[in-house]
């Protein structure tokens, strides 16, 4: 079964500072990781899909990268903002035909003006 | 393009009474999910559909849960009776052929 682990739950930075959340996963047989970002109330937003066939892909300021071989994954955020302020969660999809995620339970990030 | 569509988007009930939620996927997207995201915690996946069909309903509460999604469109996930524990917030989302899923706004469910 999978399991998905996001360390620490809360992480509070200064605006500007770069950072790294970590995702690990305790089985490689994956078929793609997505990164979402989820503000207080409202849906899932996706942020960046990486294939199980990839090392990273990058959006702006973000960069996520994947190791399968070890079960990890990060998200790097650069120069952050205040507006970066939400839960971020790391979620696997499954091998095969059925492309079940399997979430972490995310990691609230805060970011002070 | 338009969104995943869910309503209602808040929804209060007393325990042993029954609800419904609605998903109108994005336009062209074969599978559609439901999931159960609980305060503090990650979505878990409760029902994955294929066009009508059902692909994994594994960790569906089938005693009290059920879904379906008529002509492979918009989809009804329903829960009768109600129980505190199944207060969370209920997101439908959707996905194509790349896999790459895309959320609703979600249902905010609170049982009394």
């Amino acid at each position: 079964k999978q399991e998905v682990t996001q360390i620490p739950a809360a992480l509070s930075v200064p605006e500007g500072e770069n950072l790294v959340l970590n995702c690990s996963f305790t089985d490689s047989a994956i078929y793609n990781l997505q990164w979402f970002r989820q503000d207080p109330g409202k849906g899932l937003t996706s942020l960046l899909l990486i294939q199980s066939s990839q090392r990273e892909q990058t959006s702006g300021r973000l960069n996520a990268s994947l190791d399968k071989s070890s079960g990890r994954s990060t998200l790097y955020i650069a120069a952050s903002q205040p507006g970066d302020s939400a839960t971020y969660l790391c979620a696997v999809g499954a091998a095969g035909a059925n492309s079940k995620l399997t979430f972490g339970k995310g990691i609230t990030l805060s970011v002070r003006p | 393009e338009a969104g995943v569509a869910q309503s209602p988007r808040y929804k209060i009930i007393e325990k042993r009474q029954s609800v419904a939620f609605w998903c109108n996927p994005i336009s062209g997207h074969a599978t559609l999910y439901w999931y159960q995201q609980i305060l503090g915690q990650g979505p878990k996946l409760l029902i994955q559909f294929q066009n009508n069909g059902v692909v994994d309903d594994s960790q569906l509460p089938k005693d009290r849960f059920s879904a379906e999604r008529l002509k492979g469109v918009d989809s009804t996930l329903k829960i009768q009776p109600a129980k505190l524990e199944d207060s969370a917030v209920y997101l439908c989302a959707s996905s194509s052929q790349v896999f790459e899923q895309y959320f609703g706004p979600g249902t905010r469910l609170t049982v009394t």
